[in-house]
């Protein structure tokens, strides 16, 4: 079935260091893939997304490419902030549901944490 | 977008009793989700509510001890049913809408 392998956590940096948090699925067909973020505290908040293969998705300076041919989607950022201390989930859609998003595929999720 | 409003947002309940649920949502939406979350772990579909019809259900997870209602477009609850300590964790539920899935805040359940 389909799945989703997150890096494990938790991962600490420095303010303005490079940020991957590797992300690789397994599904059949052409999921859509997801990162979402959750702060402390917080729920669950879509970061980025990408529909098809080679898309990129970005926002906030994240930044993820659907890679068909590896079967990735690592997220990355050039220069983290404190504020960007949460937990990131990777995650595909399945599309079973009559063609809507529907089910959701979670990995299991990479704390970062950003010192001063 | 679509503003997700979940009550309780954490409770402490004793071994077999019982806990609802609830989650609002501002716009009508076809399909709801609930999803579990262990502690350490990620989320878990545990069922899909479509108004007008019976949820369904993810291997694992039965209608008796997760009951689910969806009386409208903008509304749904989730029972947990005699609880024991494993069903600590976080429930939420979700919505699509946009080719988005939005989230709510999460209910944080702690069985002693």
């Amino acid at each position: 079935g389909n799945s989703v392998t997150q890096m494990e956590g938790p991962v600490t940096l420095s303010e303005e260091a490079f940020l991957t948090i590797n992300c690789t699925y397994t599904a059949t067909g052409y999921p859509s893939l997801f990162w979402y973020v959750q702060y402390p505290g917080e729920g669950l908040q879509l970061l980025l997304k990408a529909t098809k293969a080679d898309d990129k998705g970005s926002n906030k300076g994240f930044e993820a490419t659907y890679r068909k041919e590896t079967t990735s989607f690592h997220l990355e950022k050039g220069s983290v902030q404190v504020s960007d201390s949460a937990v990131y989930f990777c995650a595909l859609s399945d599309r079973s549901y009559g063609g809507s998003q529907g089910n959701l595929i979670f990995g299991k999720g990479t704390k970062l944490s950003v010192k001063p | 977008s679509a503003v997700i409003s979940q009550k309780p947002s954490r409770d402490i309940c004793q071994r077999g009793t019982s806990l609802t649920i609830q989650c609002q949502v501002d716009s009508q939406v076809t399909m709801m989700f609930w999803y579990r979350q262990q502690p350490g772990q990620s989320l878990t579909l545990i069922a899909t509510a479509n108004q007008g019809s019976e949820a369904t259900y993810e291997s694992g997870f039965v209608i008796d001890k997760f009951p689910i209602s969806r009386p409208n477009l903008t509304f749904s609850t989730l029972t947990v049913s005699n609880m024991s300590p494993e069903d600590s964790s976080i429930y939420l539920c979700s919505v699509e809408t946009g080719a988005v899935t939005f989230f709510g805040q999460g209910t944080r359940l702690t069985v002693v």
